[in-house]
């Protein structure tokens, strides 16, 4: 398997532009997951799907982002309009049932962005 | 609310080293906890994990180990070599087995040939 496939690897926008990052997970895991890793508050959760519905998205900073997940390989994570402290490594993972006391998550590369 | 710390920040040793990463908690009522590798730009990659009910986990020249009552985990990295140069961080699932990871900020360890 190719792992969790995150694109792009980078994003540089501006400010007030939409920026959309995709996520495909490891096929017949049924969970995945968005973090936001930065330097301050290092890697924060910030929603979850199982079988393609969302479970808890309370780490959602905002209405300005928004997750789907349409089917189960496939998941965007989208900021509209973008800002500058918006500008973090955002994280996808999988993993085979959701039940954190004895799955481990498999981790994308991340994506890179840049808000200017 | 659950808090993850993680001391030191950043740690430099000398190739062939034995070093001891640390892990601390606020809620001891945690049901497993996990340690994760980072390498710089590239994701997560879990190492280790411990149910609570366990005091350790071996693999290979690692051991974690892990203290409920004192809220207290090390990653105990056997003989380092360069490879091991990551940033190592653990993480607690939040109130309960499905709860979400808690993640510490993690330790950049860098050993020097």
């Amino acid at each position: 398997d190719a792992g969790v496939i995150q694109s792009p690897r980078h994003e540089v926008t501006e400010m007030g532009q939409e920026v959309t990052l995709r996520c495909k997970p490891i096929s017949g895991h049924n969970s995945l997951f968005w973090y936001r890793q930065t330097m301050m508050r290092g890697l924060e959760l910030l929603i979850y799907f199982n079988n393609n519905v969302p479970i808890d998205d309370s780490g959602m900073p905002e209405d300005r982002f928004s997750a789907k997940m349409p089917n189960a390989s496939f998941s965007t994570l989208k900021i509209q309009p973008s800002e500058p402290r918006d500008s973090a490594v955002y994280f996808c993972a999988s993993s085979p049932w959701g039940t954190v006391s004895t799955d481990t998550q498999y981790f994308g590369p991340g994506t890179r962005l840049t808000v200017l | 609310k659950q808090e993850v710390t993680q001391i030191p920040a950043a740690l430099s040793v000398p190739e062939g080293e034995n070093l001891v990463l640390n892990c601390s908690f606020t809620d001891s009522a945690i049901y497993n906890l996990q340690w994760f590798r980072q390498d710089p730009g590239k994701g997560l990659t879990s190492l280790l994990l411990i149910q609570s009910s366990q005091r350790e986990q071996t693999s290979g020249r690692l051991n974690a180990s892990l203290d409920k009552s004192s809220g207290r985990s090390t990653l105990y990295i056997a003989a380092s070599q360069p490879g091991d140069s990551a940033t190592y961080l653990c993480a607690v699932p939040e109130g309960g087995s499905q709860g979400n990871l808690i993640f510490g900020k993690g330790t950049k360890l860098s050993v020097k040939p």
